[in-house]
């Protein structure tokens, strides 16, 4: 079966630190992988996302993630934490089937 | 450029009553499914649909039903409302594998 799980249901970073949010999918078939954000009662923003070709994808402001394959991981990065990426972070796979699978989320807290 | 349009944003239902959660979506795309969020369970699929007139079921169905008589609509019917349907539903579509687009979210509370 596709899943997606998602380590660590909360993570709390300083301002400056580096950002690092856990992704691992369980598939038979080629993975499309996305990354979400959503902000207090709002709803989900595309960060970025992994179809075919380059394993390091880059998304907007700032953060990049790295598909791998033999880890059957899409951890999501950013070099450098901002109070303003507090937020709740959604890792999600779409397989054959054309459903999008999501994550149980990971709320990013970011302290001064 | 409107995306996915979602109405109504927030409703209130007592027990027992019906309603139907609507979404529209401009940009001519076969697929559109509908979501529900609930705090550390991420977004369940409820129903999805390849094009007008196909729907099927996804991972929580129950409590459900849909229609997609247009490209444009595919609205969510709740017949009986029960507390356990509180909870914030997202529609989107899609077409092809690269981006999927969600609706701002309607926030429903059952009482």
């Amino acid at each position: 079966a596709q899943s997606v799980t998602q380590l660590g249901s909360h993570v709390s970073v300083s301002e400056g630190a580096l950002v690092l949010l856990r992704c691992n999918y369980s598939s038979s078939v080629p993975p499309y992988l996305f990354w979400y954000v959503q902000y207090p009662n709002q709803g989900l923003q595309l960060l970025l996302k992994y179809t075919t070709g380059a394993t390091l994808v880059k998304g907007i402001n700032g953060f990049e993630a790295e598909f791998k394959k033999s880890e059957t991981s899409f951890h999501l990065t950013k070099p450098s934490a901002h109070m303003s990426d507090a937020a709740e972070y959604f890792c999600a796979f779409s397989g054959n089937t054309g459903k999008l699978i999501f994550g149980q989320g990971t709320t990013l807290q970011v302290k001064p | 450029n409107a995306g996915v349009t979602q109405t109504p944003k927030f409703r209130i239902l007592k027990i027992g009553q019906s309603m139907t959660l609507q979404c529209t979506q401009d940009m001519n795309h076969n697929y559109m499914y509908w979501y529900r969020q609930d705090p550390g369970m991420g977004l369940k699929l409820i129903y999805y649909s390849v094009g007008a007139g196909i729907t099927d079921k996804g991972e929580v169905p129950n409590g459900y039903n849909v229609s997609r008589s247009t490209t444009e609509d595919f609205p969510l019917r709740l017949e009986l409302a029960a507390p356990s349907q509180t909870s914030v539903y997202f529609c989107a579509s899609r077409e092809g594998n690269y981006g999927y687009t969600f609706g701002s979210g309607t926030r429903l509370t059952v009482v």
